[in-house]
């Protein structure tokens, strides 16, 4: 049974560019977050697909953009790059009919913005 | 705004003596609280998670305490092995979707 898989691992670009980032969902679960760890801090949540729409949102700004796709599969797509946007940026999967709030994370992309 | 915090960056604990974490939170409207493990190179793994509804949750090894009325939450690790140094975060969501609030995480290492 697959976890949760992100591609890529790791990624280096530069000011200004724009970066997608790629996530396939646990087997079973449909409802995909992504949330942003910077170094020495916690995961911050970004937002959350279901039904292939965005569901929640959290303080990010709409350089931050999203998609699901009827795979379940979404991507996170960062425009207009900040120095301040490097982070290992994580995906998460749950299934929604569950209660508990246990998320599945996957191992992360490290985007470094030079 | 940070609405969950542990104040403890991190913490060194002798192999088979108790590891305790700590966390804080400020919204009362939180309903359920989580405690993830997280390796390097790996993602946050969960651990085990409490109800506001209770005051204790155990599993194994661990367990969760909960003190709605102080707004605080621990993790207890007993006894605690070299294979649970790790980052432990504190999370907390709202009874609306799950969205979860981290806390900055706290660098366990337990010393053979």
């Amino acid at each position: 049974d697959a976890g949760v898989t992100q591609s890529p691992t790791h990624l280096i670009k530069t000011r200004g560019q724009q970066v997608t980032l790629r996530c396939s969902p646990k087997s079973g679960h449909d409802t995909v977050s992504w949330y942003q760890q910077a170094l020495g801090q916690g995961p911050q949540f970004i937002f959350q697909y279901y039904e292939e729409e965005e569901r929640q949102r959290g303080n990010f700004p709409d350089r931050f953009s999203g998609h699901q796709f009827p795979n379940y599969s979404s991507e996170l797509n960062v425009n207009a790059l900040l120095l301040g946007d490097s982070a290992l940026y994580l995906c998460a999967s749950s299934f929604t009919v569950l209660s508990t709030g246990e998320l599945f994370f996957g191992e992360g992309s490290r985007l470094t913005v030079l | 705004d940070q609405q969950v915090k542990q104040n403890s960056p991190s913490l060194s604990v002798q192999e088979g003596r108790i590891s305790i974490l700590n966390c804080d939170y400020t919204n009362s409207m939180f309903d359920y609280f989580l405690w993830y493990k997280k390796y390097p190179a790996e993602g946050p793994t969960f651990l085990i998670s409490i109800s506001s509804i209770k005051d204790k949750n155990e599993d194994g090894r661990f367990t969760v305490f909960l003190n709605k009325s102080a707004k605080h939450l621990s993790l207890h690790i007993v006894p605690s092995q070299p294979g649970d140094s790790a980052v432990y975060f504190c999370a907390a969501r709202t009874e609306y979707g799950n969205k979860l609030v981290f806390g900055a995480g706290t660098i366990l290492r337990v010393k053979s």
